[in-house]
C-alpha cells in the first residue's frame, strides 16, 4: 500500500472550514483513499473514503487531485468536537488498515 | 444498534496473570478486527475474522496471545501470562462483507499490567 505524508499538527478556528492535506505520491490505480480520525479516548472512527471522484457524506468531504497524489479532507464547519487525530490511509480494497501518526487537527474557539 | 461492545472497559492485573478480553460486534457484520494502541507504537491490527474464522494473526505479538470467535456475536482476546509491556489499549472492530474498511470500532479496553 502507497505511503502517505501529513502535518503533524493543525489548528483551526470553531466554525471555519478546516482542510487536511494528505500526500500520497505512490498511490496506484487500485488504491483507495480513507481517512479515520481518533477522539481523544475513543476508538477510531470512519469519515470517508474515495477512488478518483471527489466524495461527500454528512460528515466531510474528500477532495482527490486529478493525478491522484494527493488529496484534501474538508470539515465544512469544525466545532470543538471535531478536535481529533486525523489518520488518512491508502490501501487497496480488502488490506488491512494501517494507521500512521496522522494529523491531530485542534479546533479553538 | 449500540455498536460494537467491549468489556471490561478497565483491566489492571498483575504480572503473569491471565486477562481476557471481550467483545461483542455489531450484529449482522462479517468481518472482526482485534487492534492494540501504545503510544511507542500506535494503532497495530493484531487478528482479524471473516464469518468466525480467524483469517490473519500475523500481527499477535507472541504465543501468549490468542484469539477465539466462537460465534458470530463474541469473540476474546487472550493474554496468558500477561507482561508489563501487554499495557495497552485493545480495540475491537467489525464491518460488513461489502464494505470490509469501514469498520466500527469499540470503546476499548485500557489494560494494565503491574
Amino acid at each position: 500500500d502507497a505511503k502517505t505524508t501529513q502535518p503533524p499538527s493543525m489548528d483551526c478556528a470553531e466554525g471555519r472550514a478546516a482542510n487536511l492535506p494528505c500526500n500520497h505520491s505512490t498511490i496506484s490505480g487500485n488504491e483507495y483513499v480513507y481517512w479515520y480520525r481518533q477522539i481523544h479516548s475513543q476508538g477510531p472512527q470512519y469519515i470517508i473514503h474515495g477512488l478518483k471522484n471527489n466524495e461527500t457524506n454528512e460528515m466531510a468531504s474528500l477532495i482527490i487531485t486529478e493525478d491522484r497524489k494527493s488529496s484534501t479532507l474538508i470539515l465544512p464547519h469544525a466545532t470543538l468536537r471535531d478536535t481529533a487525530v486525523y489518520y488518512c490511509i491508502v490501501m487497496e480494497y480488502g488490506n488491512k488498515l494501517v494507521f500512521g501518526a496522522g494529523t491531530i487537527l485542534r479546533v479553538k474557539s | 444498534d449500540a455498536g460494537v461492545i467491549q468489556s471490561p472497559r478497565h483491566e489492571v492485573t498483575e504480572m503473569g496473570q491471565e486477562v481476557t478480553l471481550r467483545c461483542k460486534p455489531i450484529s449482522g457484520h462479517d468481518y472482526l478486527f482485534w487492534y492494540r494502541q501504545t503510544m511507542m507504537r500506535g494503532l497495530e491490527l493484531l487478528i482479524y475474522f471473516n464469518n468466525n474464522v480467524p483469517i490473519d494473526d500475523s500481527g499477535m505479538p507472541e504465543d501468549r496471545f490468542s484469539a477465539k470467535m466462537p460465534n458470530a456475536s463474541f469473540s476474546t482476546l487472550k493474554i496468558q501470562p500477561s507482561e508489563p509491556r501487554d499495557s495497552a489499549v485493545y480495540f475491537c472492530a467489525s464491518s460488513l462483507a461489502g464494505d470490509y474498511n469501514e469498520q466500527f470500532f469499540g470503546p476499548g479496553t485500557r489494560l494494565t499490567v503491574l
